[in-house]
């Protein structure tokens, strides 16, 4: 099937730096994947679609110039944290496929904020 | 609103037993449902997806049935081992969110000795 890849897996960082994850698309193309953000034993929660070529739709309460999203090819979507804080500490999480079949997540990147 | 709820919210079985997840959801226009499985610290698997008209299908020692009528599906895990401690999440998808998932809040399992 086919696979998404979620790079890195753990993250720590400072407060105020900023972190990127990476996220591709290993043997097909996406035109729109997904950033999901996930507290523990909660479920995941949509942040933003990205699409590519164009700007990211970011959910209601989440800011887009805090979670830059870049999807600037069919195989690779970036998620950057600026000037990331503790509260920003997540399992943050990918996917891609297509609306009515399978979704294939990442394996996700636990981030966290010192 | 779209919901799914998923129940019991955590399970603890012996090694070797079955068990039966639920979902019931109220998303609609219905597309799909799927059942993932999450382990601790990783993205979720999918093991099955089932559009409006399928009843059951299977993976292995999963199998995930579909009533869309009452809107409630299952997934019956048999002879459980170990490694299916994880927690399993019911997605259904809305033809008219297009792409948007709606999770349920995941059943967390655990298999014991």
């Amino acid at each position: 099937g086919a696979v998404v890849s979620q790079h890195p897996s753990r993250v720590i960082c400072k407060s105020g730096t900023s972190v990127k994850i990476e996220c591709r698309s290993l043997d097909f193309q996406a035109t729109t994947m997904f950033w999901y953000r996930q507290f523990p034993k909660k479920s995941l929660m949509l942040m933003a679609t990205s699409n590519e070529g164009s700007k990211a739709t970011y959910e209601q309460g989440v800011e887009k110039d805090k979670f830059l999203i870049n999807h600037a090819s069919l195989t690779l979507s970036t998620l950057t944290v600026t000037s990331a804080h503790p509260e920003d500490s997540s399992f943050y999480i990918c996917s891609g496929g297509q609306p009515n079949t399978e979704a294939f997540f990442g394996q996700g990147t636990r981030l966290t904020v010192v | 609103k779209n919901q799914v709820e998923q129940s019991p919210q955590s399970l603890i079985i012996l090694e070797g037993k079955n068990c039966t997840l639920q979902c019931n959801y109220t998303v609609s226009p219905f597309s799909n449902l799927r059942w993932y499985k999450q382990d601790t610290g990783r993205g979720p698997v999918s093991l099955t997806i089932m559009t409006f008209s399928e009843n059951t299908k299977s993976n292995g020692r999963y199998t995930a049935t579909l009533d869309a009528d009452t809107k409630q599906s299952s997934l019956h895990i048999t002879a459980s081992q170990l490694s299916d401690s994880a927690s399993y999440i019911c997605v259904v998808t809305s033809t008219g969110t297009a792409s948007k998932l709606t999770f349920g809040t995941g059943t967390r399992l655990q298999v014991t000795l």
